[in-house]
């Protein structure tokens, strides 16, 4: 079984806070990505990367940033947390451009 | 226009009926298709793939695919309290890491 997992269920922070989110997958994947989940919204990709040290911007990447070192891992960064980036972050990973799979979600509550 | 376009809900259907829930996709290149189900709280899980025109069945899911038109659907037959969900539509180019999650359909399934 795919397990991707993510560093923290619930999170809360202060305005101008930096935050990190790290997500980790153990099906050597070459693809992982960041959504954001807003109700009414969806899902909304902020980054994804296709190898280590490669990223690409998604639909969403003001005010976030990713770093990829080692093929597993892949990090959401807000350099400066604000109130409008309360969501649920969700990272995935796939092989290829196919199905991908889902870690269990952050909740972040920014205040 | 949105990319894939879902009908939100709430679909409520009762116990044992069979739920019909159908997406729409703007970009005739899309290749693959998926179905995620998520529960409130949880973070999206695939439930089926279908990549060629038809049906695609699975227990008792059902996937129907027609690329002339652009549409994908999902029928559970038999619904169970327990597929009360929300059901995510996602569509992607194949060997694209682009994928495109419509913003779900709310299923509601009473005793």
């Amino acid at each position: 079984d795919v397990k991707v997992t993510q560093s923290s269920r619930y999170l809360v922070k202060r305005t101008g806070e930096k935050v990190f989110l790290e997500c980790v997958q153990d099906m050597d994947h070459e693809n992982m990505f960041w959504y954001r989940q807003d109700p009414g919204l969806g899902l909304r990709l902020i980054y994804f990367s296709y190898d280590v040290k490669m990223k690409e911007k998604g639909d969403i990447p003001e005010g976030y940033s990713v770093s990829r070192e080692k093929k597993e891992r892949f990090s959401l960064i807000l350099e400066s947390a604000s109130t409008n980036q309360t969501s649920m972050y969700l990272c995935a990973s796939s092989a290829g451009g196919e199905t991908q799979y889902f870690g269990p979600g952050t909740r972040l509550l920014v205040l | 226009q949105k990319e894939v376009e879902q009908n939100s809900g709430p679909l409520s259907v009762p116990e044992g009926a069979i739920a019909s829930l159908n997406c729409t996709y703007s970009d005739r290149g899309s290749q693959s298709f998926f179905w995620y189900r998520q529960y409130s709280g949880k973070s999206p899980e695939l439930i089926m793939s279908i990549y060629s025109n038809g049906d695609k069945e699975d227990g008792r899911f059902t996937a129907q695919l027609n690329k002339a038109s652009q549409y994908v659907s999902l029928l559970i037959r038999d619904s169970q309290p327990s597929d009360s969900a929300t059901y995510l539509c996602a569509v992607n180019i194949l060997g694209n890491n682009d994928m495109r999650f419509g913003a779900g359909t709310r299923l509601t399934v009473k005793p």
